[in-house]
């Protein structure tokens, strides 16, 4: 069980096109699931949460008109980088809090990566 | 934008040595903390988490130590095998609204040599 999926996990666009990730619990409901992003050789960097039914809250430094961020389910947040630049490139990685579960039951997906030329 | 030259502290073992790996963390307020591993081009793996009330935990090969006194923590392998190799992160719950925010550590590449 506890198991979260991203779609795709790859990505290879242009710069200028916009882009969008899913992020699926597939074995249970999630109320709240957490955006990463991960360049080369570092940390994940929590870019924003994402709440079911209600407007996603960012981190500082992290532009919300870029990345926009829907959770119109208990089993599906979506991140769409708007007008991708190369400097967006990165591994963007999602996690899901399960519902039932204490503040630890946290899941994380495998994981996108995002290329743009 | 992606940074140049950055590298991950690096720890190489002998397979069937024990690793220890080293977590500073930053927020004393903090009360609970997990270790993640994370292959190459994967999402982290929860291996084991510790609450501030205790200082010790133990799983499957794994043992988490925490020293609140110096706000450090550790991550100990025992008889560390080939398929550990992968880089290992200390997370940090920071409390307040946002609630069950994770704030990770730096990381730290093992690398078990056979």
């Amino acid at each position: 069980g506890a198991v979260v999926s991203q779609h795709p996990s790859r990505v290879i666009c242009k710069s200028g096109t916009s882009v969008k990730i899913e992020c699926r619990s597939l074995d249970f409901q999630a109320t709240t699931m957490f955006w990463y992003r991960q360049f080369p050789k570092q940390s994940l960097m929590l870019m924003a949460t994402s709440n079911e039914g209600s407007k996603a809250t960012y981190e500082q430094g992290v532009e919300k008109d870029k990345f926009l961020i829907n959770h119109a389910s208990l089993t599906l947040s979506t991140l769409t980088v708007a007008s991708a630049h190369p400097e967006d490139s990165s591994f963007y990685i999602c996690s899901a809090r399960d519902r039932r579960g204490g503040f630890n039951e946290q899941f994380f997906g495998p994981g996108t990566r995002l290329t743009v030329l | 934008g992606e940074s140049v030259g950055l590298h991950l502290p690096t720890l190489s073992v002998q397979e069937g040595d024990n690793s220890i790996i080293n977590c500073a963390y930053s927020n004393s307020a903090s009360d609970y903390f997990i270790w993640y591993k994370q292959e190459s081009g994967k999402g982290p793996q929860f291996i084991i988490d510790i609450r501030s009330n205790m200082d010790k935990r133990q799983g499957q090969r794994v043992t988490v130590l925490l020293n609140k006194t110096v706000k450090h923590l550790s991550l100990q392998i025992a008889a560390t095998q080939p398929g550990d190799s992968a880089v290992y992160f200390c997370a940090e719950n920071k409390l307040g609204g946002g609630g069950n925010k994770l704030t990770f550590g730096t990381g730290t590449q093992l690398k078990v040599e056979l």
